[in-house]
C-alpha cells in the first residue's frame, strides 16, 4: 500500500539545523510532487514547500525562503526537508504529504516528525 | 494568524448536520476550485476528506460534502456521528507565489 515513513523525533538547540526524511513506498516516487507541512503544538497546519521528485524543482512558502531546503534521492524514493537557523517557534510536527496529482490536494501523509528546539 | 478563516469550534448532537465555513480571498478560494478539507484526530496525521471543492476520495463517507460560494468554502457533515469528532482544516491553492494556504482549523464536538 502507499506509505510515507518519516524519520524519528529530533531535539535541537537554537541556531542549529534539522533534516527530516520521508521514505515513499507503494507507488512511483517520481510521479507525484511531495510537500512539507508543519504543525506547532496545539496550532494549525502550515505549508512549507514542495519538490517535484522527477525534476528536483522546488517551491517554498515566502515565510521559509532562504531557511528551508527540500531535496530528494530517487534511488531510495526519499524526500528530505532541511530547516536552518532553528528558533524556539520552529518546535512543531513536520509532515510530508504526497500531492494527489491532477487534483492539487494532499492524499497521503507521513506519520509526522516532532522537532523540538530548546536550549 | 492563518490565511483562511475558520470557526474555532462547531458542535452538534448525533444525527444532526453541521457546517464549517472557510473564508479566504479573491486570491485563493475565490480564484481556484482547488479547495480541500482534512480531518485530523489528536496525535495523528491529517486525512484528505474533500478535494476540488466537492469531490470525495474513495472510502470517505458520503455524509461529508463540500461547496463554495465566492471567497467562502464550506464543509457539511450530515448525520453527525461520534467518529466525526475531530479537527477539520480547509486548504486552498493560492497561485504561483503563495501556493497553498490553510485555515486555522475547526474542532468538531459531538454532544
Amino acid at each position: 500500500q502507499v506509505q510515507l515513513l518519516q524519520s524519528g523525533a529530533e531535539v535541537k538547540k537554537p541556531g542549529a539545523s534539522v533534516k527530516v526524511s520521508c521514505k515513499a513506498s507503494g507507488y512511483t516516487f517520481t510521479a507525484h510532487n511531495m510537500h512539507w507541512v508543519r504543525q506547532a503544538p496545539g496550532k494549525g497546519l502550515e505549508w512549507m514547500g514542495r519538490i517535484n521528485p522527477n525534476t528536483g524543482g522546488t517551491n517554498y512558502a515566502q515565510k521559509f525562503q532562504g531557511r528551508v531546503t527540500v531535496t530528494r534521492d530517487t534511488s531510495t524514493s526519499t524526500a528530505y526537508m532541511e530547516l536552518n537557523s532553528l528558533r524556539d517557534d520552529d518546535t512543531a510536527f513536520y509532515f510530508c504529504a504526497r500531492d494527489a496529482g491532477d487534483h492539487d490536494a494532499f492524499d497521503v501523509w507521513g506519520q509526522g516528525t516532532m522537532v523540538t528546539v530548546s536550549s | 494568524q492563518s490565511a483562511l478563516t475558520q470557526p474555532a469550534s462547531v458542535s452538534g448532537s448525533p444525527g444532526q448536520s453541521i457546517n464549517i465555513s472557510c473564508t479566504g480571498t479573491s486570491r485563493d478560494i475565490g480564484s481556484y476550485n482547488l479547495v480541500s478539507w482534512y480531518q485530523q484526530y489528536p496525535g495523528r496525521a491529517p486525512k484528505l476528506m474533500i478535494y476540488e471543492v466537492t469531490k470525495r476520495p474513495s472510502g470517505v463517507s458520503d455524509r461529508l460534502s463540500g461547496s463554495k460560494s465566492g471567497n467562502t468554502a464550506s464543509l457539511t457533515i450530515s448525520g453527525l456521528q461520534a467518529e466525526d469528532e475531530a479537527d477539520y482544516y480547509c486548504c486552498s491553492y493560492a497561485g504561483s507565489r503563495t501556493f497553498w494556504v490553510f485555515g486555522g482549523g475547526t474542532k468538531v464536538t459531538v454532544l
